[in-house]
């Protein structure tokens, strides 16, 4: 059982917009920044969000996130087949003093 | 840089111990709190221990308390994780993510743990 939760799968056509859902607690989305991670399989995780709506350098404009209250959400505009993959949220955890994160959605481009 | 290089994983058997090492550079060390996040086969995320920039407050999941212990080596600019009677349900890849606004991750080593 995941700390954040995540939906286990999400769909889109191709150039269609699809958003994923985090929702955490006070103890970390709550006061601390999201990030957000994609994964092809069998690579480690690429970070994609940081600082709940900031992008590293080289992560297309489709992508953003953003958080309101103890939940985030990563939407991705104009769907790429390439964007099919694995997507996690997460979280610092103040209480924890560690890393929490939500179990995973995998996203189809149908 | 920041550069985060894991090493030490392998194959062990249930009971077994392995120490996976952290080695990091690019950025200050000791300024910065670290962690061990693992990914199971077909599983997600989970992070298995934390510990902060001075070395206290670790951090470990229900999953590993009393088997594992985080330490970090200033001097030489490492992060280890002591891995004790490990179980078949400690198999994944083992990541190194330095705790930062932008946090940074390694490449991973893969633990196997099978008789």
């Amino acid at each position: 059982q995941s700390v954040l939760t995540q939906p286990p799968s999400a769909s889109a056509t191709p150039g269609q917009r699809v958003t994923i859902s985090c929702s955490g607690s006070t103890s970390n989305i709550g006061s601390n920044t999201a990030n957000w991670y994609q994964q092809y399989p069998g690579t480690a995780p690429k970070l994609l969000i940081y600082g709940n709506n900031q992008r590293p350098s080289g992560v297309p404009d489709r992508f953003s996130g953003s958080k309101s209250g103890t939940s985030a959400s990563l939407a991705i505009r104009g769907l790429q087949s390439e964007d099919e993959a694995d997507y996690y949220c997460a979280s610092w955890d103040a209480s924890l003093n560690g890393w929490v994160f939500g179990g995973g959605t995998k996203l189809t481009v149908l | 840089e920041v550069q985060l290089l894991e090493s030490g994983g392998g194959l062990v058997q249930p009971g077994g111990s392995l120490r996976l090492s952290c080695a990091t550079s690019g950025f200050t060390f000791d300024a910065y709190a670290m962690t061990w996040v693992r990914q199971a086969p077909g599983k997600g995320l989970e992070c298995v221990s934390a510990i902060s920039d001075g070395g206290r407050r670790p951090f470990y999941a229900n999953s590993v308390k009393g088997r594992f212990t985080i330490s970090r080596d200033k001097f030489k600019n490492t992060l280890f994780l002591q891995m004790n009677s490990l179980r078949v349900a400690d198999t994944a890849v083992y990541y190194c993510v330095l705790v930062d606004a932008i946090p940074r991750w390694g490449q991973g080593t893969l633990v196997t743990v099978s008789s």
